[in-house]
């Protein structure tokens, strides 16, 4: 049974470019959410994605954005990349729109130069 | 929003020793998550407790809903026990999870 995965790892930007960050649910698991770790901090919700639309949404600019696929995986993308948009992106998956157990994936560690 | 309080920020201890961990919450909720984070960012969920008492292993959580505030007791510690560990509770009906500052524990053998 596969758990959540996220891609890639690492990545690296410059200022002002683009990124694209994507995860797949664990098996069984129809909803996404998203969250930004930065250091030493707890992770902060951005968004939450189920039959394909964003459901709810945290203190984020439009900056961020998303997408769910009919398979349930999603993407998370950030334009115009700041400096403090540098964190670990977690992907955390559970059961229907509730506040069922969540699991999380590995995490995506973005750095911005 | 809920305001989530994780004490102590850090905590150290020796092979064997034992533990607790409290997370205090601000408002009502319906449940409450622990997780443990490992050197390697991995967060893994080790309860889901919205009232009363479980155990899992060498750990047990407790939340007491009516005063807002739950337990993560580790028994017997390890050093594969270091790491962050998180409590974080729902805003809404809808899985928007708040987390909590979190605890650092270091277990030295």
């Amino acid at each position: 049974d596969a758990g959540v995965t996220q891609s890639p790892t690492h990545l690296i930007k410059t200022r002002g470019q683009q990124v694209t960050l994507r995860c797949s649910p664990k098996s069984g698991h129809d909803t996404v959410s998203w969250y930004q770790q930065a250091l030493g901090q707890g992770p902060q919700f951005i968004f939450q994605y189920y039959e394909e639309e964003e459901r709810q949404r945290g203190n984020f600019p439009d900056r961020f954005s998303g997408h769910q696929f009919p398979n349930y995986s999603s993407e998370l993308n950030v334009n115009a990349l700041l400096l403090g948009d540098s964190a670990l992106y977690l992907c955390a998956s559970s059961f229907r729109i509730t506040n069922e157990k969540l699991f999380f994936g590995s995490g995506t560690q973005l750095s911005v130069l | 929003g809920i305001q989530v309080e994780q004490s102590p920020p850090d905590l150290i201890l020796q092979e064997g020793a034992n533990s607790t961990l409290r997370c205090n919450f601000s408002d009502s909720v319906n449940n409450l998550q622990w997780f443990h984070q490992n050197p390697w960012g991995q967060l893994i969920n080790l309860f889901y407790i919205p009232s009363g008492t479980k155990q899992n292993g060498r750990l047990s959580a407790t939340t007491v809903a009516t005063e807002r505030y739950s337990l993560l007791y580790i028994s017997s510690s390890q050093t594969t026990d270091s790491g962050v560990y998180f409590c974080a509770c729902p805003e809404t009906s809808y899985g928007k999870l708040t987390f909590g500052q979190g605890t650092i524990l270091t277990v030295h053998p």
